[in-house]
């Protein structure tokens, strides 16, 4: 069973801090990573993707792979209260990449 | 900006109807999705469809479900007889290549009585 994990918070950070959001996956083959905001009783809106060991970088969003560990990361940084969501962390389960796998999402919340 | 569209928005059907739920993907995308979020859970893959044909499904997908993309633009999901433990709320989503990322639909919500 392809398995992904999340810490399901909730995740308490004042506005302005760094939020970091963790996920780690059971599939060593995965090859493609995606962090996906949800709004509550909204679809899931892409905040970033990530297919290299490494970081990458978007804005305030931070993206890290780590393949060897199988992890996946995501810092929020100067975190506003708007970005109060859940963050579902998805990885691509073969090699076409077709099906995501999800986990629960973790909570976040930015209070002011 | 293109999106993904969903009609309708929620549907309410009585247990051992028929539901067709609609989606119109991102124009220029030639991969296409379901999947569905019980509430409170998270959210599960059931179908990807490519050149006209399933290309992978999960084991929720069983005989009860069918999808089809009955013409250029609208992409559906059928349950054949529906159940209380359907109710979901269900995404399409699409993507423009295999790999690429998969944008999603608003949803739409379905209430089996």
């Amino acid at each position: 069973q392809k398995e992904v994990e999340q810490n399901s918070g909730p995740l308490s950070v004042p506005e302005g801090a760094i939020a970091s959001l963790n996920c780690t996956y059971s599939d060593r083959g995965s090859q493609s990573f995606f962090w996906y905001r949800q709004y509550s009783g909204k679809s899931p809106e892409l905040i970033m993707f990530i297919y290299s060991n490494g970081d990458k970088e978007d804005g305030r969003f931070t993206a890290q792979l780590n393949k060897a560990s199988q992890y996946v990361s995501l810092l929020i940084r100067d975190s506003q209260p708007s970005d109060s969501a859940t963050y579902l962390c998805a990885v691509g389960i073969n090699q076409a990449g077709t099906a995501l796998i999800f986990g629960k999402g973790t909570t976040l919340s930015v209070s002011s | 900006e293109p999106e993904v569209t969903q009609t309708p928005s929620h549907q309410v059907t009585q247990m051992g109807q028929e539901v067709i739920l609609r989606c119109v993907p991102i124009s220029n995308h030639l991969y296409f999705y379901w999947y569905r979020q019980i509430l409170g859970q998270k959210v599960e893959f059931l179908v990807s469809f490519y050149n006209n044909e399933i290309s992978e499904k999960s084991e929720i997908f069983d005989d009860q479900f069918s999808v089809e993309r009955p013409d250029g633009s609208n992409f559906t999901l059928k349950i054949r007889s529906t159940k209380l433990e359907d109710s979901a709320m269900y995404f399409c989503a699409s993507s423009g290549s295999a790999l690429d990322t998969q944008y999603f639909g608003p949803g739409t919500r379905l209430t089996v009585l």
